[in-house]
């Protein structure tokens, strides 16, 4: 079964500084990688999704994700952190029996001090 | 409309209440979502519906019975709760099942107090 895991439940960085959230995957054939960003008393958005045609997916509020089959990893970037990026990320991996289940990482709280 | 809709924002209810979480979405996905969310924990799929019918129900206690009435409606019925059934409930829906890349639209999610 597929799985994620998710280092560090917590990064805190200072505004303007580089944003680093670290996803790795768990799987024998190509995954379907998503990464979602919760603020608080909120539901989930997706941030971005991995398709396979680019290794390199942009997503939305500036973020980014490298799909490294090498490393098994989809990691999460920022170039410059807003404080209104302070939230939590889940990384997410669908299942391929169906597509159906999404399996969620225990997510990282991005802390954004000024 | 992009939107998911959960009503109500927040739920406070005893043991031996009966009570429903609804969700709404328009936008012709033919697969709806439902999961539990703890504290400082990830979500936990609960419920699958796809083309209307029940296709994942992951061992879920029978207090909890789902219902899919039409395309866009997705209810949660609630009965003889505990307190630890308190949590985050996120409904979710997606444009079609079996299809890769499915991605998951959330609701807001409702707030669930069990006293």
């Amino acid at each position: 079964a597929q799985s994620v895991t998710q280092l560090g439940s917590h990064v805190s960085v200072s505004e303007g500084a580089l944003v680093l959230l670290r996803c790795n995957y768990s799987s024998s054939v190509p995954p379907y990688l998503f990464w979602y960003v919760q603020y608080p008393n909120q539901g989930l958005q997706l941030l971005l999704k991995y398709t396979s045609a680019a290794t390199l997916v942009k997503g939305i509020n500036g973020f980014e994700a490298e799909f490294k089959k090498s490393e098994t990893s989809f990691h999460l970037t920022k170039p410059s952190a807003h404080m209104s990026d302070a939230a939590e990320y889940f990384c997410a991996v669908s299942d391929q029996t169906g597509f159906q289940k999404l399996v969620f990482g225990t997510g990282t709280r991005l802390l954004v001090s000024p | 409309d992009t939107e998911v809709t959960q009503t109500p924002k927040h739920l406070v209810m005893g043991m031996t209440n009966k009570k429903s979480l609804k969700c709404e979405q328009h936008m012709g996905h033919r697969a709806m979502y439902w999961y539990k969310q703890k504290a400082k924990k990830p979500p936990e799929l609960m419920f699958v519906y796809s083309y209307e019918k029940l296709s994942i129900n992951e061992s879920v206690p029978s207090r909890f019975s789902p219902e899919c009435p039409n395309s866009s409606l997705l209810n949660l019925h609630l009965h003889a709760l505990q307190p630890e059934d308190s949590a985050l409930y996120l409904c979710a829906s997606s444009q079609a099942p079996n299809e890769e890349y499915n991605e998951q639209f959330f609701g807001p999610g409702t707030r669930l107090t069990v006293l």
